[in-house]
């Protein structure tokens, strides 16, 4: 399979404990991104990368939320001391380009369940 | 603000029947539009964008400035097409490229 991969694709945890999800893109995809969807709701943006540089964080990011590409291929995002709130599907997509006209392509996601 | 509108959660169609997904938005510049779909238990796919003009499966939408609108459409339903379906837009000439992304609208075909 050569599209994005997440792992994992499940995660339960408890409240006040620390996640870590990774995200591998197409391979030569320069382009990453992170949303987050929660029930009944579309895909909200997270985070954005091109390479390794992370060019845009959400306000929906808070400090407890960090993202990482750093070798410009593989990604992980972390979420400190989990809150029920962060209970979603984190889904990530990447794309090819360097102008405005490119489609991202999605990973299965990871579904995150916080008790 | 950008922002985008589907106002049905749910629409119920026989076999046969045309189709149509609304989708509204708000954006003060020149925005492109996308139509995702998502299969049971499959990943987010791309359906089609406005700027290639085509028609998949089918479905075709027509961006109308004026309204502010970009409605999916079909002639004909088929049970295949049973789905969820997100109206996405991306800001034109943005650095980030991130898709903003409408609630969804599930499409249940009935036989």
């Amino acid at each position: 399979d050569t599209g994005v991969s997440q792992d994992p694709r499940h995660k339960i945890t408890k409240r006040g404990q620390n996640v870590t999800f990774r995200c591998d893109p197409i391979s030569e995809h320069n382009r990453l991104y992170w949303y987050r969807q929660t029930l009944g709701q579309g895909p909200e943006f997270l985070t954005y990368f091109q390479n390794e540089a992370q060019l845009e964080k959400s306000r929906l990011l808070s400090d407890r939320f960090s993202a990482e590409r750093p070798k410009g291929s593989f990604s992980t995002l972390e979420i400190q001391r989990t809150e029920q709130g962060d209970s979603a599907m984190y889904l990530c997509a990447s794309s090819w380009g360097t102008g405005g006209n490119n489609e991202q392509f999605f990973g299965p996601g990871t579904r995150l369940t916080v008790l | 603000a950008q922002r985008v509108t589907q106002p049905e959660k749910l629409l119920s169609v026989f076999k046969g029947a045309p189709v149509e997904l609304k989708c509204n938005y708000s954006y003060s510049g020149s925005p492109e539009l996308f139509w995702y779909v998502q299969y049971s238990r499959q990943r987010l796919q791309l359906l089609l964008r406005h700027i290639s003009r085509e028609s998949i499966k089918g479905f075709t939408a027509d961006l109308n400035k004026g309204e502010t609108s970009f409605h999916l459409k079909k002639p004909f339903a088929q049970e295949e097409d049973s789905a969820m379906y997100y109206c996405a837009l991306r800001a034109y000439g943005g650095a980030t490229n991130k898709l903003i992304f409408g609630t969804g609208t599930l499409l249940a075909v009935q036989p």
